[in-house]
């Protein structure tokens, strides 16, 4: 079962534009990571935030955590035609004892030139 | 290798077959994990092993569905009396130890889509 949503389901920009894409989820979690799949196969790990953390930072990339509402949000900023990808948010929650992730539906992201 | 790798990437079979998928991980990787997308959805957990023994099979949609991991590196997942509901991307991840409650980053492989007419 899906743990979330992520919302948009799409959502589709101008280069140099900023994206951004929320999640929301059901769990308690340890941790929530963000992942990028081009063309429906494999998924790239693009960061993680645990907890405790309100918000992180990596190169053109900024996610949130609100436990309190149990929503994330990722900011990509300055987009290029080649961010154009499905973006997932995963979680470890304790349907398992926090031991695999969960996976929402995904934001398709299309960034035009 | 420098990746997760899959074979096959593609495969077309008949309902009723038996198909087998396989993935060989990062070399190091104690951890492997099963999970199956959907066309739409987000990939959905299977089964993840720890070294050579199945830690949670608790994804596995039915008893036609079995995997292992005999040494502990490659694995290959099963199907038997394949369901044209069985169609769907299966993606394989690794990483190098798994931490219950910790981090977990997994890489995951380029995936094997499976279509059963």
């Amino acid at each position: 079962s899906q743990q979330g949503e992520e919302d948009p389901q799409a959502l589709s920009i101008q280069e140099g534009e900023n994206a951004t894409m929320n999640c929301s989820y059901k769990t308690s979690i340890n941790n929530l990571q963000w992942y990028r799949q081009n063309s429906g196969r494999g998924l790239v790990h693009l960061i993680l935030i645990r907890s405790n953390e309100r918000e992180k930072h990596s190169g053109r990339l900024r996610v949130t955590l609100d436990t309190s509402k149990k929503s994330s949000s990722l900011l990509i900023t300055a987009s290029r035609a080649a961010d154009t990808a499905s973006y997932f948010c995963a979680t470890d929650g304790p349907n398992s004892g926090y031991s695999t992730l969960t996976f929402g539906k995904g934001t398709m992201l299309l960034v035009s030139p | 290798g420098a990746g997760v790798s899959q074979t096959p990437s593609n495969k077309v079979t008949e309902k009723g077959k038996y198909v087998e998928l396989r993935c060989d991980p990062i070399s190091g990787h104690t951890a492997l994990y099963w999970y199956r997308q959907s066309l739409g959805q987000g990939p959905e957990f299977l089964i993840y092993f720890q070294g050579t023994g199945a830690a949670d099979d608790s994804g596995l949609p039915n008893d036609r569905f079995f995997a292992v991991r005999p040494e502990g590196s490659v694995s290959t997942l099963k199907i038997q009396r394949t369901e044209r509901g069985d169609s769907a991307v299966y993606l394989c991840a690794s990483s190098l130890r798994h931490l219950a409650g910790g981090y977990n980053e997994q890489f995951f492989g380029p995936g094997t889509r499976l279509t059963v007419l």
